[in-house]
């Protein structure tokens, strides 16, 4: 079983259009997370989720809004895409608090086209 | 705020050979350190981390990392490297009451045979 699970892969679309990501994790971990990798390998964080609640939320444009419909998943829509968005987006989860690590999941990488 | 600086951007090592990967931090408090690796088109695995205690670490496939307070540093050491340690590695910093964790920007290992 995989511990943490995105879809899709991968997820070529054209600018302007809107798309979802999707994220579960059946570790029983409280805190879910998305992280964005660029072109040269830096990870930023996004937002990060716990049991529901938006914790962390950094400076991301507002075409991004991610959900929580349990502390199990956590979804990453993306609003009129740009070019400037392909990266790829990594999902995460730990338990309650940093000291643990997360664990991430394979990834989706996004290209607009 | 926190912060990790991998001075390294990509290291060549013969297979056999030593490895040590330098990760510096900056945080005011006793930080939780993690070592990640990221092979080509996968998600980050966690080799190792540390939060308290013996201030030498051993994580998994053979690597291990020493925390050294008064040089900031956690750097990521391997007595001999093969040919499947060829990926990308990430330094990571987090604090006790702040969700995040914070990335360097990654060292690229190449193994020759």
């Amino acid at each position: 079983d995989t511990a943490v699970s995105q879809t899709p892969k991968y997820l070529v679309t054209q600018m302007g259009n809107d798309k979802s990501i999707k994220c579960e994790q059946n570790l029983g971990h409280d805190t879910m997370y998305w992280y964005k990798q660029d072109s040269k390998k830096f990870l930023k964080i996004m937002f990060s989720y716990n049991n529901k609640e938006l914790i962390i939320n950094e400076t991301v444009p507002n075409r991004f809004s991610p959900k929580s419909p349990d502390k199990a998943h956590l979804n990453l829509h993306i609003n009129s895409l740009e070019l400037g968005d392909s990266a790829v987006y990594f999902c995460a989860s730990s338990p309650m608090g940093p000291r643990y690590g997360y664990t991430f999941g394979s990834g989706t990488r996004l290209t607009v086209v | 705020a926190q912060s990790v600086t991998q001075p390294d951007i990509h290291i060549t090592v013969s297979e056999g050979a030593s490895l040590e990967l330098r990760c510096n931090y900056s945080y005011g408090a006793t930080p939780y350190l993690f070592w990640y690796v990221q092979s080509p088109g996968q998600g980050l695995q966690l080799l190792l981390k540390y939060f308290s205690g013996d201030t030498l670490v051993q994580g998994i496939k053979g690597f291990e990392a020493e925390f050294k307070r008064s040089q900031s540093s956690f750097n990521l050491r391997k007595p001999s490297v093969h040919w499947s340690d060829a990926a990308e590695y990430f330094c990571a910093v987090g604090a006790e009451g702040n969700e995040k964790l914070t990335f360097g920007t990654g060292t690229r290992l190449t193994i020759i045979p």
